[in-house]
């Protein structure tokens, strides 16, 4: 496929249980960002991966949330211990090199529905 | 203080209007700004770029930058239906790749 694609599209999980988010980057490119957006909220950056690091995980908004690359491609985004209030959608973007030049495609996101 | 604060909104014109969202940002670090659009369900897809003072246009759509008072703005001209969608700025640190911050976004509306 030509864009970002991010599965699954929905999901619905017990408070407490674990979640995998996956996203397939744009082929070729090497940055990959992953996004929280809330219920009328903006975008809230969670964690920015060059190729397999990830330089900048600034947003991740506690331990239970971590995020893995691998092979420079495919990345997992992964909630343990789901709250209420992770609830949100989980948006995967990825640009050609993550310079400044470089724009970010999204993808359009996992809905994450914790009850 | 966000570092970049936008009026979420929601806005209701006429088919036919123009337009006006705008953005604030705090930090004169910002060099790069940006507008997307999207669209309910969807993720947001790239509109305009521009990274110096002054205005950008593209068919219907201009992005102004005014630097000194730190203020980004897009115009819709003609506006049509298909355009109400969310409108979300977001900026970015000059020489510096990596993350983009976002406003919360405008819920706009286009009645024909």
């Amino acid at each position: 496929g030509a864009g970002v694609s991010q599965s699954p599209s929905n999901k619905v999980t017990e408070k407490g249980k674990d979640v995998e988010l996956r996203c397939d980057p744009i082929s070729g490119h090497t940055a990959l960002y992953w996004y929280r957006q809330s219920l009328g909220q903006g975008l809230e950056f969670l964690i920015y991966f060059q190729g397999n690091s990830a330089p900048d995980k600034s947003g991740l908004p506690s331990d239970r949330f971590s995020a893995e690359r691998t092979g420079g491609s495919v990345s997992t985004l992964t909630i343990q211990r789901t709250q209420q209030e992770d609830s949100a959608v989980y948006l995967c973007a990825s640009s050609l090199d993550g310079s400044v030049n470089s724009p970010l495609h999204f993808g359009n996101g996992t809905r994450l529905t914790v009850t | 203080q966000k570092e970049v604060e936008q009026d979420p909104g929601p806005l209701s014109v006429p088919e036919g209007a123009i337009v006006s969202l705008n953005c604030t940002y705090s930090n004169s670090a910002f060099q790069y700004f940006m507008w997307y659009r999207q669209y309910s369900r969807k993720g947001p897809e790239l509109l305009m770029y521009t990274y110096s003072s002054g205005n950008k246009e593209d068919g219907r759509f201009t992005a102004q930058v005014d630097k000194s008072s730190k203020y980004i703005s897009l115009f819709i001209r003609d506006s049509q239906p298909s355009d109400s969608a969310t409108y979300l700025c977001a900026v970015r640190f000059y020489n510096q790749g990596g993350k983009l911050i976002f406003g919360q976004g405008t819920e706009l509306s286009v009645k024909p």
